[in-house]
C-alpha cells in the first residue's frame, strides 16, 4: 500500500536554529507534493507545493522544500525559525498515476522555544 | 480567514443524538472534502463532492451521513455515533474537479471537536 513517512513525530528547537522535516513516499510514479501547516488552534493552510518544474520549491514564511525523486523525499527546511513556526506539520502526495489518491503523512510537531 | 467555514466549532453529543455538521465556503469552488483527523492518525478522507456530486465515499460507516445541497455548502449528518468517532473533523475545498484523492490545493476550514459520551 502506497504510504507517506514523516520520520520525526517530535520536533523541540531553539528561536534561529535550522530546521529539516523529512518526508518519504513509497510511490513511484508522478506524484504531487504538499507540505501543510496547522498552527495552535488555527486551520490546516498549505505552505509549499511541488507540481513540475524546479525541483527546490519556496514557499511561505522562509519554507522550502527539495523534491529529490531518487530518494523518494519532499524534505521541508527552513535556515533559521522562530518562535511562532510553532505547529503541526503535514506532508501529503498525490498518487497522479492510475490509483490517484492523495496520502498524508502523520505530521511533525514543531516546538520552537524563544 | 480561509474562505472554508465550520460550524460549530465544538460539539458533545451522545450515542443515540443526531447532530449536523456544517461546512460553507466562499472561493467559488466546486470540490468540498470530509476529513476526519484523530491523534496518532493520518488525516482520513471520507467523502469528497464534485459540482454537488458525490464521487467517493472511503467506507464511511453509515452512521456518517453527507449532504450537499449546492457546491457551496456541505453538512455531516450524525446518528447513533460510537465513543471511537471522537475527532476533529475538518471540511475542504478546492478548485475545480476532483480527481479521486485530489491532486489540487485544499482550502480547509477550522474544524470541528466532536466528543460522543
Amino acid at each position: 500500500a502506497q504510504s507517506v513517512s514523516q520520520h520525526n513525530h517530535h520536533v523541540i528547537l531553539s528561536e534561529a536554529a535550522s530546521l529539516e522535516l523529512g518526508c518519504n513516499y513509497s510511490y513511484g510514479g508522478t506524484v504531487n507534493l504538499f507540505w501543510y501547516v496547522q498552527y495552535p488552534g488555527q486551520h490546516l493552510q498549505l505552505l509549499l507545493k511541488y507540481f513540475s518544474g524546479d525541483p527546490l520549491v519556496k514557499g511561505i514564511k522562509g519554507f522550502e522544500a527539495e523534491f529529490i525523486k531518487s530518494k523518494f523525499s519532499f524534505n521541508l527546511r527552513k535556515p533559521s525559525v522562530q518562535w511562532s513556526d510553532t505547529a503541526e506539520y503535514f506532508c501529503a502526495v498525490y498518487n497522479a498515476g492510475n490509483n490517484r489518491k492523495l496520502i498524508w503523512g502523520l505530521g511533525t510537531s514543531l516546538a520552537v522555544n524563544p | 480567514e480561509t474562505g472554508v467555514t465550520q460550524t460549530p466549532r465544538h460539539l458533545v453529543m451522545g450515542m443515540t443524538n443526531k447532530k449536523s455538521l456544517k461546512c460553507e465556503q466562499h472561493l467559488g469552488h466546486n470540490a468540498m472534502y470530509w476529513y476526519k483527523q484523530s491523534a496518532k492518525k493520518p488525516l482520513e478522507l471520507m467523502f469528497v463532492y464534485n459540482f454537488k456530486e458525490q464521487t467517493e465515499n472511503n467506507s464511511v460507516p453509515s452512521r456518517f451521513s453527507p449532504e450537499c445541497p449546492n457546491s457551496s455548502h456541505l453538512f455531516l449528518h450524525l446518528h447513533t455515533l460510537q465513543p471511537e468517532d471522537s475527532a476533529l473533523y475538518l471540511c475542504a475545498s478546492s478548485q475545480g474537479p476532483h480527481i479521486a484523492g485530489g491532486g489540487n490545493i485544499q482550502y480547509f476550514g477550522a474544524g470541528t471537536r466532536l466528543s460522543v459520551l
